[in-house]
C-alpha cells in the first residue's frame, strides 16, 4: 500500500511569490493535514481537511491556505511568501478524524530566498 | 506554559541501555501520539494512546489519564534508535498540539 506522498521535495521561492504544495493521502484515507516545522522549531498544525472540508485551522495568516479535492488529495497555497515561511511542510493522512492515528509524508521543505 | 511539556529535551545513551521521554499535559485529551523523526525530517507514527499500554518490539508507551501524562520507553536501545522523539496530543474535538521534542542519540 502506497503511503503518504507530497510534491515536490524541495522547492526555493523568493520573497513576496506564491507557492502551491501537493499531498496525496493513503487510499481510503479522507482527512488530511497539514503541518508547518520552521528550522529549530516544532511542528505546527496549519490545517485539517476532511471530505472537502475545512475542519480546523491553526494561528497562521489567511495567505496560507488549501483545499481538499474529491480524490481527497489536498494543496496548501501560500502567498505573499516571506523569509520566516522557509520551513519543512508535513502532510498527514487518517481515516476521517482526530480518533484515528496519522501517518505522514516525507514532507516538502521550501526555502525562501 | 506550553500545553505539552515533554522531558528530557536532549538525551544521550549508551547502545543497550533502557531510556524514558516524559510528556505532560495540562489539557483534557481524547488521544495522545508518539512520533519519531528522523534527521532527513521524515515522521513516523510509533503509537497512538487513549488509554494503558501499547507495545512494539522495543517500544512501549504507557498514559495515565488521571495524571495527564504519558512515557515512551525503548529497551535495549540501538544506535538506529537516535532520532527526535514528539509527543502530541489531541485536545478534544480539536487538533494535534505537539511537545517540543527529545533529541535521543544512543552511542555505539
Amino acid at each position: 500500500e502506497a503511503g503518504v506522498t507530497q510534491s515536490p521535495t524541495h522547492l526555493i521561492k523568493t520573497r513576496g511569490q506564491q507557492v502551491t504544495l501537493r499531498c496525496s493521502p493513503i487510499s481510503g484515507h479522507t482527512s488530511v493535514y497539514w503541518y508547518q516545522q520552521a528550522l529549530g522549531l516544532g511542528l505546527q498544525f496549519l490545517l485539517w481537511y476532511d471530505e472537502g472540508e475545512e475542519r480546523n485551522r491553526g494561528n497562521f495568516p489567511p495567505r496560507f491556505s488549501g483545499r481538499q479535492f474529491p480524490n481527497y488529495s489536498s494543496e496548501l497555497n501560500v502567498n505573499a511568501l516571506e523569509l520566516e515561511d522557509s520551513a519543512l511542510y508535513l502532510c498527514a493522512s487518517s481515516f476521517n478524524g482526530l480518533s484515528y492515528e496519522q501517518y505522514f509524508g516525507p514532507g516538502t521543505r521550501l526555502t525562501v530566498t | 506554559k506550553n500545553e505539552v511539556e515533554q522531558s528530557p529535551q536532549n538525551l544521550t545513551a549508551q547502545e543497550g541501555e533502557f531510556i524514558t521521554i516524559n510528556c505532560s499535559y495540562s489539557v483534557g485529551i481524547s488521544a495522545l501520539h508518539w512520533l519519531q523523526q528522523h534527521p532527513g525530517g521524515g515522521i513516523v507514527s510509533l503509537f497512538m494512546l487513549s488509554s494503558g499500554k501499547k507495545k512494539h518490539g522495543r517500544l512501549i508507551a504507557t498514559i495515565n489519564i488521571q495524571e495527564k501524562h504519558s512515557s515512551l520507553h525503548i529497551t535495549a536501545s540501538h544506535p538506529r534508535d537516535s532520532a527526535v522523539y514528539i509527543c502530541a496530543v489531541v485536545p478534544s474535538g480539536s487538533r494535534l498540539t505537539f511537545g517540543e521534542g527529545t533529541q535521543l542519540t544512543v552511542n555505539p
